[in-house]
């Protein structure tokens, strides 16, 4: 059993519409970060969210932190194939710099 | 700047063989990290190490070992490598201040 559920596991859609990923559990962490993750490569961090109730946005891309700081969510507006990849969210708890990650989500944007 | 690199890409090893994958970062962080990755699962930690001459167990340190003989390197070893070690092995660095993990581009480890 993961620590952090993330869903859908695949997500297929076409481009120009909207995604939402969840990230959920029932630990309490104290930031949660999102990372993208193409193929052949190591995951990259796109946000950190620290605060909860907290709403980063990156262009296209909304982060959010729940305001229990158990679970998060990414938006994607008007996706595009450059979307496409591996979404991993990652908690880390209060004491330490280790990370716990989510199972992913991989996302296809079709042109 | 090369930041994170791993040592080989990839790697296809017969059943009770023994390998040492390497990791590399020129960042001068305190922490470096190794994960394996399978289908599904997301990324998982083997073991980590804090600072030079330290390590330390994560959540799936069975049959591996590791040594941080050097703040920039992190050795992880496999001495009797087993077919449920097929995986992608990432290594990651990071300093407390900073809080994000730089990742090398993976080893791709099969075991027949």
């Amino acid at each position: 059993t993961q620590l952090l559920e993330q869903s859908p596991q695949f997500l297929s859609i076409q481009e120009g519409e909207n995604l939402t990923v969840y990230c959920n559990s029932s630990s309490v962490f104290s930031s949660l970060q999102w990372y993208r993750q193409e193929p052949g490569e190591g995951p990259v961090l796109l946000v950190t969210v620290v605060t909860g109730g907290e709403v980063k946005k990156l262009k296209r891309l909304t982060f959010q932190f729940g305001d229990a700081r158990k679970d998060s969510s990414l938006h994607i507006t008007a996706a595009q194939p450059g979307d496409t990849g591996l979404y991993l969210c990652a908690g880390r708890k209060a004491a330490g710099n280790k990370l716990t990650f989510g199972g992913g989500t991989r996302v296809l944007v079709k042109p | 700047n090369a930041g994170v690199t791993q040592t080989p890409k990839f790697r296809v090893l017969k059943t009770g063989q023994s390998m040492t994958l390497l990791c590399a970062q020129d960042m001068n962080h305190e922490y470096m990290y190794w994960y394996r990755q399978d289908p599904g699962m997301g990324l998982r930690l083997i073991h980590y190490s804090v600072g030079e001459g330290t390590t330390a167990k994560g959540e799936v340190p069975d049959g591996y070992n590791v040594s941080r003989l050097k703040k920039q390197n992190f050795l992880l070893g496999l001495e009797s490598a087993a077919p449920s070690q097929t995986s992608v092995y990432f290594c990651a660095s990071d300093n407390k201040a900073i809080y994000e993990q730089y990742f090398g581009p993976g080893t791709r480890l099969t075991v027949t």
